[in-house]
C-alpha cells in the first residue's frame, strides 16, 4: 500500500527565501510528525499534530518554522527567510493512533545556499 | 576534513554472523522503545518495539533486549545479510500521554561483509 509521501525530494533555495514542504501521510493515520535530520545525526524532532491541531510544537527552533494540517490529512511544513543553518533532511512521519509505531517518508532534503 | 556528524560508530560483520547493536537511553521515564533501519537516502523504516513491561521480544530474525536498571537497549539480528547493512536508530518516549514526542540516539552503521 501507499506510504507517507513527501515532495519535493529535493529543495534548493537561497538563503532569505520562504519554502514550503509537503507530507501526505498515510491514508486513516491520525497522527502526524516533521522531523528534521542533520547528516550523521538522528532525527529531531519538530512538530507533532493530531488531527488538524499542533499538539506539540515544542521542537520548532524558532518562529521562522511553522506547520498546518488545515484538514487532518495532508501537512504543510513552511520555512521564512531560510538561513544555511536550515539545510537538513525534513522527514514527515505519520501513525495510525498516538502511541502505534511512527511510518517515515523519505523527507525532502533542503540546501540553502 | 569530514565534519563531526559523519563519525557514527560502525559495526562490521561477516554475512550470516550474528550483530549485536546497543543503546544506552537517557530517560528513566520512558516506557516504549523502537529500532529503526534508515537506507541511504530513505527515511527510518520500523523494525520492532518494545514496551517497559517486557524485558525481550523477538520478531523475524531479530530480538529486542531492555534493561531498564542500566537503561539499556539492544538489537540482535540474526545471521546478518547484505541487505541489513544500513544505520540503526534506538529511539524511546513516555506513554504517559504528556508528549507524544520520540528521542532517537545517534545512530549505529552496520556493514555487512559478503
Amino acid at each position: 500500500g501507499a506510504g507517507v509521501s513527501q515532495t519535493p525530494s529535493n529543495k534548493v533555495t537561497e538563503k532569505g527565501k520562504y519554502v514550503e514542504l509537503r507530507c501526505d501521510p498515510i491514508s486513516g493515520h491520525t497522527a502526524l510528525y516533521w522531523y528534521r535530520q542533520s547528516l550523521g545525526q538522528g532525527p529531531e524532532f519538530l512538530i507533532y499534530f493530531q488531527g488538524t491541531g499542533a499538539a506539540d510544537d515544542s521542537g520548532l527552533p524558532n518562529d521562522r518554522f511553522f506547520a498546518v494540517r488545515p484538514e487532518g490529512s495532508v501537512s504543510t511544513l513552511k520555512i521564512q527567510r531560510t538561513e544555511r543553518g536550515d539545510s537538513a533532511v525534513y522527514l514527515c512521519a505519520s501513525s495510525l493512533m498516538p502511541n502505534s509505531p511512527l511510518h517515515f517518508g523519505n523527507g525532502t532534503r533542503l540546501t540553502v545556499t | 576534513g569530514e565534519s563531526v556528524g559523519l563519525h557514527l560508530p560502525t559495526l562490521s560483520v561477516q554475512e550470516g554472523d550474528n550483530s549485536i547493536i546497543n543503546c544506552a537511553y537517557s530517560n528513566s521515564a520512558s516506557d516504549y522503545f523502537i529500532w529503526y533501519k534508515q537506507e541511504s537516502g530513505k527515511g527510518p523504516q520500523f523494525i520492532i518495539d518494545i514496551r517497559s513491561n517486557m524485558d525481550k521480544r523477538q520478531g523475524q530474525r531479530v530480538t529486542v533486549l531492555l534493561n531498564k536498571t542500566v537503561k539499556h537497549l539492544s538489537l540482535q539480528i540474526a545471521a546478518t545479510q547484505p541487505g541489513d547493512s544500513a544505520v540503526y536508530f534506538c529511539a524511546e518516549k513516555g506513554l504517559d500521554g504528556a508528549t507524544n514526542k520520540l528521542i532517537f540516539g545517534t545512530g549505529t552503521l552496520l556493514a555487512v561483509q559478503p
